[in-house]
């Protein structure tokens, strides 16, 4: 089946600084990447969406300076926390869904990031 | 228009026992309507999914019940397991169509009990 490989799953980092987070589709081609980030005992809450060789479509009420997203290729995408502070430590999780319409949603395991 | 309500928050059920876990959706272009389970620091695992054309759809001990005349959708879990113990999500989005996303109801902590 589908695999989506997200990569750190673990990171933390100084306040100030930046984090890359990547996500990739290990066996299928990802036309389109979806970026969550999920709060303790909260549901998975939508941020932005790619697609490949576009510029990503962010959600309401995210800050698309703050939360750089890159979707190079096609098994490819990343997110950059910029200058990271305390408030933005989460859990943060991609999707990615193939090109054939009739697939549905791979999701990658997640990357706990804890900004101190 | 894109919420996904989910209910009960949380669901004690005992070893051998059903657990039901209902959603609501609104946006009549949803044509795609998934279950999740998470556990504590893990992404979401699909169990089971299904598409309006079908009422029921079972997998195992998972069943979908699907109603869209309510826009409403069920998870049946039979002979509920204390290893079925999670955080389940349901989740609504269009596999067809302009609406290229899944929004997430608010999640439903299931805990069974030996």
């Amino acid at each position: 089946g589908a695999v989506v490989s997200q990569h750190p799953s673990r990171v933390i980092c100084k306040s100030g600084t930046s984090v890359k987070i990547e996500c990739r589709s290990l066996d299928f081609q990802a036309t389109t990447m979806f970026w969550y980030r999920q709060f303790p005992k909260q549901s998975l809450m939508l941020m932005a969406t790619s697609n490949e060789g576009s510029k990503a479509t962010y959600e309401q009420g995210v800050e698309k300076d703050k939360f750089l997203i890159n979707h190079a290729s096609l098994t490819l995408s990343t997110l950059t926390v910029t200058s990271a502070h305390p408030e933005d430590s989460s859990f943060y999780i991609c999707s990615a869904r193939e090109w054939i319409a009739s697939y549905g949603y791979t999701f990658g395991s997640g990357t706990r990031l804890t900004v101190v | 228009q894109q919420q996904v309500k989910q209910s009960p928050q949380s669901l004690i059920v005992q070893k051998g026992g059903i657990s039901i876990i209902n959603c609501a959706y609104e946006n009549t272009a949803f044509d795609y309507f998934p279950w999740y389970q998470q556990f504590p620091g893990k992404g979401p695992a699909l169990l089971i999914a299904i598409r309006p054309d079908v009422s029921e759809k079972k997998e195992g001990r998972f069943t979908i019940s699907f109603n869209k005349s309510a826009k409403q959708f069920s998870l049946h879990i039979m002979d509920s397991q204390p290893g079925d113990s999670a955080t389940y999500f349901c989740a609504a989005g269009a596999l067809s169509g302009g609406y290229n996303k899944l929004i997430f109801g608010a999640g439903t902590r299931l805990a069974v009990h030996p």
